[in-house]
């Protein structure tokens, strides 16, 4: 199966823990994006990494939210310092970069803070 | 000027009937328009998508119409069926730039046998 993984599926922190999400991209995709979607609401951009590079990281809190996509090895979401309001799913989408630039989404980390 | 309005947040339709979804933007820049279905507890996964120079595309039971001059587009499903009983998201991106995409907020839709 070459689809995005996500792990892990389900993660439970509690207030001031750090929460670390882990995203492997479709085979052959270079560029990684991030998603949150709150409890009965539409998905909201975060960051937009290629390897290495952060790329577009405008819809990132300015505090406690990091994200890397090293040359070797999954994407990560790092958020420290957790508070109840970062419960919410977090998505993972890969792309080639190339035409339309579709999109394929993981099943997504559903962070639950304490 | 970012937003991508949707309504209606739910639908009901009856087994065989027709669903229609709306939505509409306000930046002119946006140049693809794709619309994701997904299942509880699942990622989203793209149904259908159009381009503005185009106003109509159609996949199966599934039809994109888009009106540029209104920045409007809305999603069609002939035949509904209980197995089409889903959240759909319509959703926006620059072709240039980032290619980030910005959602609607959904809609829940039940299809009844």
């Amino acid at each position: 199966n070459a689809g995005v993984m996500q792990n892990p599926r389900h993660l439970v922190r509690r207030r001031g823990q750090e929460a670390r999400l882990r995203c492997s991209p479709m085979k052959g995709h270079s560029h990684v994006y991030w998603y949150r979607q709150l409890p009965e609401e539409g998905l909201k951009f975060m960051v937009y990494l290629q390897k290495e590079n952060i790329i577009d990281e405008s819809g990132m809190p300015k505090e406690r939210f990091s994200a890397e996509f090293p040359k070797e090895g999954p994407s990560i979401l790092r958020i420290q310092q957790v508070v109840r309001g970062d419960s919410a799913a977090y998505f993972c989408a890969s792309s080639q970069r190339q035409g339309d630039n579709e999109q394929f989404f993981g099943p997504g980390t559903r962070l639950t803070v304490l | 000027q970012q937003q991508v309005k949707q309504s209606p947040q739910s639908l009901i339709v009856q087994k065989g009937g027709i669903s229609i979804i709306n939505c509409a933007y306000e930046n002119t820049a946006f140049d693809y328009f794709p619309w994701y279905q997904q299942f509880p507890g699942k990622g989203p996964a793209l149904l259908i998508a159009i381009r503005p120079d185009v106003s109509e595309k159609k996949e199966g039971r599934f039809t994109i119409s888009f009106n540029k001059s209104a920045k409007q587009f809305s999603l069609h499903i002939i035949d509904s069926q209980p197995g089409d009983s889903a959240t759909y998201f319509c959703a926006a991106s620059m072709l240039l730039g980032s290619y980030k995409l910005i959602f609607g907020s959904g809609t829940r839709l039940l299809v009844r046998p």
